[in-house]
């Protein structure tokens, strides 16, 4: 099984800040690895596919790089409405589906 | 565009069976996508359930095999979840969702479209 290890668990930043979010894997995953956005009592929302495609209508300031083992989530300027939880997710040949932890990006 | 909705019983008691549904509307079912199911404890991250093609292949997260099965209903383009023998462990909101695609290869890995989910809460 492959373990998706996010860093770090809790990112404290103001709106306007950059935020860098870590997602590492316990074997290469290529470039099939995504990212998702979600807040209180919502369903979580596709961000980035393919380690650095930004899902339809997501802001340009959402970006993902990385491939193999190491891959990183970057929102250049946050908006208040980024202030979520984030999760990284692969599938491990065909079979099983894993999710990072989730890295929390509060307010400061 | 494709919108997902899940529906079932928010109680379930334990030891029993939970069954969910999931329709979809704005598309058909019968599609090369790949539909699945999530599910997220109180306060917990997710947690991949099982998935499902139109064709009938089905795949089930190991910790969950046994107790799994996803189908489909092509004529109410719907699929549907059920887990047997619950307990407390399984209370959570259940989603459904979409499995898109690699943009250079036929792999299918990540959710694309996702319903709002349900919660389901097992307790006697």
């Amino acid at each position: 099984e492959i373990v998706l290890t996010q860093s770090p668990a809790t990112l404290v930043l103001s709106p306007g800040e950059r935020a860098t979010l870590s997602c590492r894997a316990s074997q290469s995953v290529s470039n099939y690895l995504a990212w998702y956005q979600q807040k209180p009592g919502q369903a979580p929302r596709l961000l980035i596919y393919d380690a650095s495609n930004r899902a339809t209508g997501i802001p340009a300031r959402f970006s993902g790089s990385g491939s193999g083992t190491d891959f990183t989530l970057t929102i250049s300027s946050l908006e208040p409405e980024d202030f979520a939880v984030y999760y990284c997710q692969q599938r491990d040949n065909w079979a099983l589906w894993t999710f990072g932890q989730g890295t929390k990006v509060e307010i400061k | 565009q494709v919108q997902l909705q899940e529906s079932g019983p928010g109680l379930v008691k334990p030891s029993g069976t939970l069954s969910l549904t999931c329709g979809v509307s704005g598309g058909s079912i019968i599609t090369t996508y790949w539909w699945t199911w999530v599910r997220q404890p109180p306060g917990k991250g997710l947690e991949w359930v099982g998935e499902i093609h139109h064709s009938g292949s089905t795949n089930s997260n190991p910790s969950l095999k046994s107790r799994v099965t996803v189908s489909v209903d092509k004529s109410k383009n719907q699929i549907s979840l059920r887990l047997t023998s619950v307990t407390a462990a399984d209370t959570a909101v259940y989603y459904c969702a979409r499995v898109g695609k690699a943009v250079v290869s036929d792999y299918y890995y990540y959710m694309d479209v996702w319903g709002l989910g349900t919660t389901v809460i097992v307790s006697s």
